[in-house]
């Protein structure tokens, strides 16, 4: 079965710096991929994903990710953190029966 | 649009009390999850369905049940509320296909005191 791992549950960064978000997944077949943002006492909000074509997805609010094959990898990155993007952020991969398999999440803090 | 809907948004009741807590979507999804999260931490799948009168199981054990009378509804019901199923229920719903994204609700956080 397919699963995904993101290292590092918590991320602290200042307000203007890179973010990076690291999600690894395992899957004997080509991934499908998404990232998900979900602010207090909300729901999750699709950020972008990956299904085929070009491996750089680029999403809302800034936040793009790179598919890496070969490094089974599908981080997430945003140039300038602001304040906004304090966060939790759940990466997820399809699996079989098209049930989405989450990580465990990675709470971003901004510092100003 | 997409709109999936969970109501109530905050709820706090009595041990022993039955609830239920409702989701509705209105994209005409078949299938569509419940998830149960406690605070800052990972998602935990409680119950799924493929279409009306499907239901099955999550991954974790929950004393919840589910019903899909309706393509659009996907109640969940505790017959008898206690303390250690206080935490937030999200519920979502998916279009066919695997390269298609899940839709949350905004949750229901759940207090039993």
């Amino acid at each position: 079965a397919q699963s995904v791992t993101q290292l590092g549950s918590h991320v602290s960064v200042s307000e203007g710096a890179l973010v990076l978000l690291r999600c690894n997944y395992s899957s004997s077949v080509p991934p499908y991929l998404f990232w998900y943002v979900q602010y207090p006492n909300q729901g999750l909000q699709l950020l972008l994903k990956y299904t085929t074509g070009a491996t750089l997805v680029k999403g809302i609010n800034g936040f793009e990710a790179e598919f890496k094959k070969s490094e089974t990898s599908f981080h997430l990155t945003k140039p300038s953190a602001h304040m906004s993007d304090a966060a939790e952020y759940f990466c997820a991969v399809n699996n079989a029966g098209n049930m989405l398999t989450f990580g465990g999440g990675t709470r971003l803090m901004v510092k100003p | 649009e997409a709109d999936i809907y969970q109501t109530p948004r905050y709820l706090v009741i009595g041990t022993g009390k039955k609830i239920t807590l409702e989701c509705s979507q209105t994209m005409g999804h078949d299938k569509m999850y419940w998830y149960q999260q406690d605070p800052g931490m990972e998602l935990h799948l409680i119950h799924y369905s493929y279409g009306v009168n499907s239901t099955e199981k999550g991954d974790l054990s929950s004393e919840s049940t589910v019903s899909r009378i309706r393509t659009e509804h996907f109640p969940l019901t505790l017959e008898s509320a206690r303390p250690s199923h206080t935490s937030q229920y999200l519920c979502a719903s998916r279009g066919q296909g695997p390269n298609t994204e899940a839709f949350f609700g905004q949750g229901t956080r759940l207090t039993v005191v």
